[in-house]
């Protein structure tokens, strides 16, 4: 029973250039969210969807960064243009349904250098 | 507040020994708290919860106590080991937010042996 899986766990670009970060949620799970962690810091809030629904975006910065969760196959975080700003860890959760009692699994992350 | 890139606090303690790891959180609507451990590389895992109509609730070599007047968390390891080396984090929820998790800044347990 495979956990959350993340790709790539390592991920290098350079200014200008775009990212995508995969996220294939646990096996039965349609809710998937997006955290960003800086080094030495707490994850922060991004995103939350489900299956080709975007439920809350709040925490994604305005520009350059979207989210998708299709139907079939992996929820895509693509920050498009990057800057060294968002070097960072980004980690995935997925959960069955909503509810705060409902444990929500975390992946291993992808780590973004932005060089 | 917001954490702003400041180094982790850090918690040394002996292997063996009880570890006590505090956390303040921000929401006094929050209704949902839950503790987490990362190791270095890592996600982070879940380790336990409780929920704001509880003061205490225990599981294995671990307790979190809830202190709503004041809006504190706490996590007690019991007789602290190596692999308890990690940051731990709490974080809170309102029921009606799901899973959106609003974290704590972190404090770091070094288990010396």
């Amino acid at each position: 029973n495979a956990g959350v899986m993340q790709n790539p766990r390592h991920l290098v670009r350079r200014r200008g250039q775009e990212a995508r970060l995969r996220c294939s949620p646990m096996k039965g799970h349609s809710h998937v969210y997006w955290y960003r962690q800086l080094p030495e810091e707490g994850l922060k809030f991004m995103v939350y969807l489900q299956k080709e629904n975007i439920i809350d975006e709040s925490g994604m910065p305005k520009e350059r960064f979207s989210a998708e969760f299709p139907k079939e196959g992996p929820s895509i975080l693509r920050i498009q243009q990057v800057v060294r700003g968002d070097s960072a860890a980004y980690f995935c959760a997925s959960s069955p349904r909503q509810g705060a009692d409902t444990e929500a699994f975390f992946g291993q992350g992808t780590r973004l250098t932005v060089v | 507040g917001e954490n702003v890139g400041l180094h982790l606090p850090t918690l040394s303690v002996q292997e063996g020994d009880n570890s006590i790891i505090n956390c303040a959180y921000s929401n006094s609507a929050s209704d949902y708290f839950i503790w987490y451990k990362q190791e270095s590389g890592k996600g982070p895992q879940f380790i336990i919860d409780i929920r704001s109509n509880m003061d205490k609730r225990q599981g294995q070599r671990v307790t979190v106590l809830l202190n709503k007047t004041v809006k504190h968390l706490s996590l007690q390891i019991a007789a602290t080991q190596p692999g308890d080396s990690a940051v731990y984090f709490c974080a809170e929820t309102l029921k009606a937010a799901g899973n959106k998790l609003t974290f704590g800044g972190g404090t770091r347990v070094l288990v010396k042996p």
